[in-house]
């Protein structure tokens, strides 16, 4: 059974780099049959997609967001991860690791994205 | 301001049916498949509908997805005092995953 789990500091300081790592267990991130992505949820509010990647380092990123994020992987740790430069408070947020099957239908262009399994998040806090 | 439209709440009593809408436009539903979370308080968000109406293995019949133009719909039967949890729509839209604002269903 496939686990993800995040991990990494809990407060950042403003105009720092938040990095934070998510470990794949039960299963190879180089399957190749999924996406990796990362996604925020500010405290009370809902759902922001940040990005992700693929086993190869393929990434496609929000582009609300492409400007200060990096998401990289390490095959041989089985591990994800994110890096987000500049933050402000408006980054504080929990950040979930998630498996993303994504994929493009029969017709070339209807794209289907679901996030089936999810790490139990991590608070990261911006703050001096 | 999200770019997929939720009610805020929703309630309904135990035993009841519930409808929960997300509505969009042709970039986003209108063109491409939803997905479907529940988050119970405190938890991560978890699958519960997939490619507009595929539910993943274990997720019960109770559960239900439907879509119709650029307008989708969750439908929750026999609710439980469990199914008590924010609810969230989302699909791609141009360039990106897109969420609604998130359904907080009451179970009376």
């Amino acid at each position: 059974q496939v686990q993800l789990q995040e991990s990494g500091p809990g407060l950042v300081k403003p105009s720092q780099t938040l990095s934070l790592t998510c470990t794949v267990s039960g299963g190879s991130i180089s399957s190749g049959d999924y996406y990796w992505s990362w996604i925020r949820q500010p405290p009370g509010k809902g759902l922001e997609w940040i990005g992700y990647i693929y086993y190869s380092g393929s990434t496609y990123y929000n582009p609300s967001l492409k400007s200060r994020v990096t998401i990289s992987v390490d095959t041989s740790k089985n591990q994800f991860s994110l890096k987000l430069s500049s933050v402000t408070a408006a980054d504080t947020a929990v950040y979930y690791c998630a498996r993303d099957q994504n994929y493009y239908d029969s017709s070339g262009y209807r794209r289907s994205d679901a996030f089936d399994i999810w790490g139990q998040g991590t608070m990261v806090t911006v703050s001096s | 301001q999200s770019v997929l439209t939720q009610p805020p709440s929703v309630s309904a009593a135990p035993g009841q049916k519930v409808t929960i809408s997300c509505s969009g436009s042709s970039s986003n539903i209108g063109n491409n498949y939803v997905s479907w979370y529940q988050q119970l308080p405190g938890t991560a968000p978890k699958l519960l509908i997939y490619d507009n109406n595929k539910r993943p293995s274990g997720i019960p019949d109770r559960f239900s997805g439907s879509k119709s133009g650029t307008s989708a719909t969750l439908g929750i039967t026999g609710l439980q005092t469990g199914d008590e949890a924010d609810y969230y729509c989302g699909t791609w839209d141009s360039s990106r995953v897109v969420f609604g604002g998130g359904t907080k269903l009451t179970v009376l």
